[in-house]
């Protein structure tokens, strides 16, 4: 069973566009998050959640929209999608943020976004 | 801005060879480090979470040391095998601050 996982793995849309991705964790952890690994090939946080509750925003513009229906899910809308948006987007979980920054994270495989 | 240096960028190694790479960090308000294997198409997967300063972690072959006070961690590869081929992250937390920030990782690539 796959510990945490995204969808799609490849997205490849045009510029304007709006699309989702989403992420599913069936760890039981509290805490999600996003990662964008940039052209330099950082990863870099996006948001955070835990149990729902938004922890770290990070300056992302607002075209980015982090929804958590549930614990187990964070999804990751885009609106507006622009060039620069094309990058690999990475969810992963941990088992309590509010615990401190031991806990180790589970990444997700991966999203590979390409917008032309 | 919170740098999280790691040096080299990329590595070649023989297979068999012993190696290690470096994880520079600002040494105060230090919290945890994290260090990651990431390899080519998969997810990044954790290797160690230290936090003392002089903490050693091991794993099979794999091993690494925490500074703290001088700000880094090695990561120590014993007899580097082609599997071990994947790059490298380190990740570093501060108090009061609750993200990580990952260093650009060093690629590893262990020639048979």
């Amino acid at each position: 069973d796959t510990a945490v996982s995204q969808t799609p793995k490849y997205l490849v849309t045009q510029m304007g566009n709006d699309k989702s991705i989403k992420c599913e964790q069936n760890l039981g952890h509290d805490t999600m998050y996003w990662y964008k690994q940039d052209s330099k090939k950082f990863l870099k946080i996006m948001f955070s959640y835990n149990n729902k509750e938004l922890i770290i925003n990070e300056t992302v513009p607002n075209r980015f929209s982090p929804k958590s229906p549930d614990k187990a899910h964070l999804n990751l809308h885009i609106n507006s999608l622009e060039l620069g948006d094309s990058a690999v987007y990475f969810c992963a979980s941990s088992q309590d943020l509010r615990q401190g920054y031991q806990e180790t994270q589970y990444f997700g495989p991966g999203t590979r976004l390409l917008v032309l | 801005i919170l740098n999280v240096e790691q040096s080299p960028q990329s590595l070649h190694v023989q297979e068999g060879d012993s190696t290690n790479f470096t994880c520079s960090f600002p040494s105060s308000n230090f919290y945890a480090l994290h260090w990651y294997r990431w390899e080519t198409a998969k997810s990044p997967e954790a290797l160690f979470v230290m936090t003392l300063n002089g903490d050693e972690k091991k794993k099979g072959r794999i091993s690494a040391t925490l500074n703290t006070k001088e700000g880094y961690s090695y990561l120590y590869i014993k007899g580097s095998q082609p599997e071990d081929s994947a790059t490298y992250l380190c990740a570093l937390s501060q108090g009061g601050s609750e993200k990580l920030v990952f260093g650009k990782g060093t690629k590893l690539t262990v020639n048979p």
